[in-house]
């Protein structure tokens, strides 16, 4: 079966420094990996999608992720924090549904 | 630009009652889900449904929930007898398709609460 591991359920972060979430995943065939966002009080909003093709994928708001097969991990960055960026991140991995990690809770600090 | 609608936002119900949670998926999508994120948890699968019938469902999903596409636009969660537990966020998705690569788009969510 196919998961996924988020590092650190809370992460904090000073406004213009670099974020970075990560996630491991688990699968015996070709992953399809996503990274959601959830804002307070809202849905669940995709960042961006790692199919196939090129390993690094840039998503909205300035994120991107990198997925590196050799140390199964797919961590989601971005160069500089901002304000807004406060929010929950999911990982997660396409199997016939979709297979969320537990979140990370990014902080931004003034 | 398309897409899920939930509602009501937020629901409260008392202990033993049944609650009906409506989605409006997008229009031509074909696969329908069904998630629930408990307070300060992951978001786990519940559901998911094609061709008007359930395609797979998780351990949560037992004898106390049913879904159902009732028309061709609404697609519902119904919850018979709500427990303290089943208090949550339910979130509706829906694909175009299941292939591997094709995100699910969610909807806002509805926030249920039993009293």
């Amino acid at each position: 079966a196919q998961s996924v591991t988020q590092l650190g359920s809370h992460v904090s972060v000073s406004e213009g420094a670099l974020v970075l979430l990560r996630c491991n995943y688990s699968s015996s065939v070709p992953p399809y990996l996503f990274w959601y966002v959830q804002y307070p009080n809202q849905g669940l909003q995709l960042l961006l999608k790692y199919t196939t093709g090129a390993t690094l994928v840039k998503g909205i708001n300035g994120f991107e992720a990198e997925f590196k097969k050799s140390e199964t991990s797919f961590h989601l960055t971005k160069p500089s924090a901002h304000m807004s960026d406060a929010a929950e991140y999911f990982c997660a991995v396409r199997d016939d549904k979709i297979i969320f990690g537990k979140g990370t809770r990014l902080h931004i600090l003034p | 630009e398309p897409e899920v609608t939930q509602t009501p936002s937020h629901q409260v119900t008392q202990m033993g009652q049944e609650v009906i949670l409506r989605c409006v998926p997008i229009s031509n999508h074909l696969y329908f889900y069904w998630y629930r994120q408990i307070l300060g948890q992951k978001v786990e699968f519940l559901v998911s449904f094609y061709n008007n019938e359930i395609s797979e469902k998780s351990e949560i999903f037992d004898d106390q929930f049913s879904v159902e596409r009732p028309d061709g636009s609404n697609f519902t969660l119904k919850i018979r007898s709500t427990k303290l537990e089943d208090s949550a966020m339910y979130f509706c998705a829906s694909s175009p398709r299941v292939g591997m690569n094709t995100e699910a788009f969610f909807g806002q969510g509805t926030r249920l609460t039993v009293v």
